[in-house]
Parts: C-alpha cells; sequence; structure tokens
C-alpha cells in the first residue's frame, strides 16, 4: 500500500525566505502526487499535481514542487514566504484500489510565516 | 469549474439524533465522490467512497450502518451520522472525481462542522 511521509510537522520562516516542506512517498508503481493547502476552517485547495509528465511541477500563488524518483521526494518550494502563506499543506499520493484510485494523504506540516 | 459544495457548513446536534450532510459536484458530474474526516490538527481519513447507483465502500473501521451513504445522482452524494454521539464530533469533508477523468484528480468542499452535544 502507498504511504506519504511528511517529516515536518511544524516549519517556521520568516515572510520573504524561501519555503521548503518536505513530502516522501512510497509506492510500488508509478504514482499521481498532490500537494493541497487548507487555511483554518476551510476545505481544501490544489496547489499542484504531478502525473507523470515533467518532473518540475509549478503550481499557484509561486509554489512548485520537483518530483524525485530516485529519492522517492515530492517536495514542496516556494522562494519567498507570504504572509497569506501561513496554513497547513498536505502531500498526498494516489493509491490503486480494485475499485479505483483513492488518495492517501500525508499527515500535514504546518506552516507559520513571521513578519 | 469543478466546484464541489456541501451542505451545511456546520451543524450542532443533540446526543441521539440524525445528521445529513449533502455533497454536490455543482459544474460538473462525478460517478465517484469521497467522504473524509478529520479531528482537529490531524490530517484526512478515508470513511468512504461513493458510486453513483451503488453501495458505498466504507474503509476498516468505519461503521457503514451509522455513516449511511447515498449517491442517487452525479451531483449528489450524502452522509447521515445516525445516532450520533459527542466522539462524531468532527470536520466531515467530501470530495469528487470527474468522471473519466485521466488523472486522478479530486475537487474537494469547503468542509462541514459538525458538534454533538
Amino acid at each position: 500500500a502507498q504511504s506519504v511521509t511528511q517529516l515536518d510537522s511544524h516549519v517556521s520562516v520568516s515572510e520573504g525566505t524561501p519555503v521548503l516542506l518536505r513530502c516522501n512517498y512510497s509506492s510500488s508503481y508509478s504514482p499521481s502526487l498532490f500537494w493541497y493547502v487548507q487555511h483554518p476552517n476551510k476545505g481544501l485547495q490544489l496547489l499542484l499535481k504531478y502525473t507523470s509528465a515533467a518532473t518540475l511541477v509549478k503550481g499557484i500563488n509561486g509554489f512548485e514542487a520537483e518530483f524525485k524518483k530516485s529519492e522517492t521526494s515530492f517536495h514542496l518550494t516556494k522562494p519567498s514566504a507570504h504572509m497569506s502563506d501561513a496554513a497547513e499543506y498536505f502531500c498526498v499520493v494516489s493509491e490503486r484500489r480494485n475499485y479505483g484510485q483513492n488518495f492517501v494523504f500525508g499527515p500535514g506540516t504546518r506552516l507559520s510565516v513571521l513578519p | 469549474g469543478a466546484v464541489v459544495s456541501q451542505h451545511p457548513s456546520w451543524v450542532i446536534c443533540k446526543s441521539g439524533t440524525s445528521v445529513k450532510i449533502e455533497c454536490r459536484s455543482l459544474d460538473f458530474q462525478a460517478t465517484t465522490m469521497f467522504w473524509y474526516r478529520q479531528f482537529p490538527k490531524q490530517s484526512l481519513m478515508l470513511m468512504a467512497t461513493s458510486n453513483e447507483g451503488s453501495k458505498a465502500t466504507y474503509e476498516q473501521g468505519v461503521e457503514k450502518d451509522k455513516f449511511l451513504i447515498n449517491h442517487a445522482s452525479l451531483t449528489l452524494s450524502t452522509l447521515t451520522v445516525t445516532s450520533a454521539h459527542p466522539e462524531d464530533s468532527s470536520f466531515y469533508i467530501c470530495s469528487a472525481r470527474v468522471t473519466g477523468s485521466f488523472y486522478n484528480e479530486q475537487f474537494f468542499g469547503p468542509g462541514t462542522r459538525l458538534t454533538v452535544l
């Protein structure tokens, strides 16, 4: 079965500095990978997705992620953090089931942005 | 495009009562919808997969008689929490997959906050 590890439960950065949120996955085949963001008491918004095309994926709000098969990683980065980036971030792998494909969520990383 | 709505956005009920939550895909057809549960400061846990016109598939440990799912049309799935108890208090989120989607992307609703007194 697929699984997702987000190595940091909490990351704190200063506004204007780079952001790195780490994600590692396990999968027995080429996965689809996603990053979602969740602001407090809100639903999830898709930041970006990897679906076996380009390994460097660009998303919304300046975020990007690089798929590295050899490292089984899909880390999320942003060159310069903004206060509005403070939220919970989830790395997700698509899991194949007998009756279709489902999402497996990582535990989440809370990003704090300091002024 | 690809908007998913949930109703209600929050609900407070007494212990022992039943609560129905609706999940709608507003501008696309969704053969498959998913129901997740999220406890405070935790990740989303898949409860069940709902397929239009057939019985839902529940994850291990989720009581199907307690969490009734109905997916009667290509744009609507409902989750009914029967005989709710305080431990059922949680944030319930649904998602929908576009019928025929190649990339398996799910679109999430805004969630429903359930508080059982």
